[in-house]
C-alpha cells in the first residue's frame, strides 16, 4: 500500500530554522517532491528528489534518504509568509502520478 | 512559463445538477492532466489521469460515471461532477505535466453543492 506521514502542525518564530520530516512506504518510487500551498491556493513547487542526499536551494533544502524511506524539508530564516501547509509527495514507479503526504500546517510566529 | 488555468475558480450548484470544470495548459502542451480533490485541511489525493485522446485512468474509489473526464487536446482537460451531491463539495485542482518531472498546478476551483 501507500503511506506517506508528516506531522500534522508545527510552529515556528521569524528567522529561526525549521525541519519538516516526511516519511513514505510506496510501491515504487521516483523521486519525492515538495510543495508549499497557501490556503485557498494550488500548491506551489519547491523542491525534487531522486537520489539521496540534500539539495540547496536558497532559504530552502530538502534530503531525501531512499533506503530508510525518509525525507526532510529544512526551511531557514522563517519569515512570516513561511506561515502555509507544506506537502511530501512521492511519484510512483514508471508513473507520473504523485501521492500526497497528510501535509503538515506550519505557523511562523513573530 | 509553465502556467495552467481552471475555470471557473468557484462554483455554486444544486443538488442534482451537473458542473464542469476546465483545465488549461496556457503555453505548453501538456501529455498528461491530473485531477486531484483537497477537502478542508487534507491534502491532495488524486482522482484520475488523463492523457490526450485517450480514456482518463481512475483511482480506486473514484467512480468514473460520477466524475466524467475529458482531455480533447494537449491544452484543454474538463472534469465533470453529475448530479453533483453536498458531499462532492470540495476544491478540486488539476495538474498538467509534458515530458519534465514537474507537474505544473492550476489554481484549483471550489465547488459547493447546495
Amino acid at each position: 500500500g501507500q503511506n506517506i506521514d508528516q506531522p500534522t502542525e508545527m510552529t515556528a518564530t521569524e528567522g529561526a530554522i525549521v525541519q519538516i520530516n516526511c516519511t513514505y512506504q510506496t510501491s515504487g518510487f521516483n523521486g519525492l517532491f515538495w510543495y508549499q500551498q497557501h490556503a485557498g491556493e494550488a500548491p506551489t513547487f519547491l523542491s525534487y528528489n531522486v537520489l539521496d542526499g540534500l539539495e540547496e536551494k536558497g532559504r530552502f533544502s530538502s534530503f531525501l534518504s531512499r533506503s530508510k524511506g525518509y525525507s526532510y524539508l529544512l526551511l531557514k530564516e522563517l519569515q512570516m509568509k513561511d506561515s502555509a501547509s507544506y506537502l511530501c509527495a512521492v511519484r510512483r514507479g514508471n508513473t507520473d502520478k504523485l501521492i500526497f503526504g497528510t501535509g503538515t500546517r506550519l505557523q511562523v510566529f513573530p | 512559463g509553465a502556467v495552467v488555468s481552471q475555470h471557473p475558480s468557484w462554483v455554486i450548484c444544486k443538488s442534482g445538477t451537473s458542473v464542469k470544470i476546465e483545465c488549461r495548459s496556457l503555453d505548453f502542451q501538456a501529455t498528461t492532466m491530473f485531477w486531484y480533490r483537497q477537502f478542508p485541511k487534507q491534502s491532495l489525493m488524486l482522482m484520475a489521469t488523463s492523457n490526450e485522446g485517450s480514456k482518463a485512468t481512475y483511482e480506486q474509489g473514484v467512480e468514473k460515471d460520477k466524475f466524467l473526464i475529458n482531455h480533447a487536446s494537449l491544452t484543454l482537460s474538463t472534469l465533470t461532477v453529475t448530479s453533483a451531491h453536498p458531499e462532492d463539495s470540495s476544491f478540486y485542482i488539476c495538474s498538467a505535466a509534458w515530458d519534465s518531472v514537474e507537474q505544473y498546478f492550476g489554481p484549483g476551483t471550489r465547488l459547493t453543492v447546495t
